[in-house]
């Protein structure tokens, strides 16, 4: 099994400033003949069920804000929120689809200084 | 407008049995697999099961297999996840979520709401 290891545990951020959230896999998450790594992201706000934001690592859902971003490639990813909201107040997860089962990172929880 | 409905989740005692259902609406329902992802209290994300479009193939984590039972009726629109012999770290909130294909578990573009499963004595 692939095991996805969130950092940090929690950050507060400023409003309108950068947040960025990194997500390791235990091994590559990449698909080479598709060029694709099998990695998403997602956001759950207290009370709520996660929300799809990113997936194929850096590709936008629908209707995302445009402040929000994926990158990384291989075993390193990266969730950017380039000017925090207080509506982005909420736990994040990062999630591998490379193989059965499917693994979610422990989480990020993300607040407001 | 794609929607999950999730059911059944109620207080149980360990060693009991118990049905969840996921009733799904605004998609063709045959054409995606759908998994269940749990939530523990004040914890992460832990998928459980999937099954396929046709119902031909499923999947289990190892921490429910030979215990929960994942179907589906295409017909209802509904997937089902039968738990048996639940112990207290069953107890969760469940998740139905629809994936982007039909054949395994990629990633979920839409989650239902949950159920609440407790499992004590």
């Amino acid at each position: 099994d692939i095991v996805m290891t969130q950092s940090p545990d929690s950050l507060a951020v400023s409003l309108g400033e950068r947040a960025t959230i990194n997500c390791k896999s235990s091994q590559s998450l990449l698909y080479n003949s598709k060029n694709k790594n099998y990695l998403a992201w997602y956001q759950q706000r207290p009370g709520q069920p996660p929300k799809l934001l990113v997936y194929w690592a850096s590709t936008r859902e629908s209707g995302v804000p445009d402040r929000f971003s994926g990158s990384g490639s291989g075993t390193d990813f990266t969730l950017t929120i380039s000017s925090l909201q207080a509506e982005d107040v909420a736990v994040y997860y990062c999630q591998q689809y490379y193989i059965t089962p499917p693994a979610f990172g422990q989480g990020t929880k993300v607040e407001i200084k | 407008e794609v929607q999950l409905l999730e059911s059944g989740g109620t207080l149980v005692q360990p060693g009991g049995s118990l049905r969840l259902s996921c009733g799904a609406s605004g998609f063709t329902f045959n054409n995606y697999a759908v998994s269940w992802v749990r939530q523990a209290p004040g914890k992460g994300l832990e998928w459980v099961s999937a099954i396929s479009g046709s119902g031909a193939s499923t999947y289990y984590a190892d921490s429910v297999k030979g215990r929960f039972t994942i179907s589906r009726d295409n017909s209802k629109s509904t997937v089902y996840l039968q738990m048996n012999s639940v112990r207290a770290d069953d107890t969760a909130v469940y998740f139905c979520a629809k994936d982007i294909e039909s054949s395994s578990s990629y990633y979920f573009d839409y989650w239902g709401q949950g159920t609440l499963v407790t499992v004590s004595s």
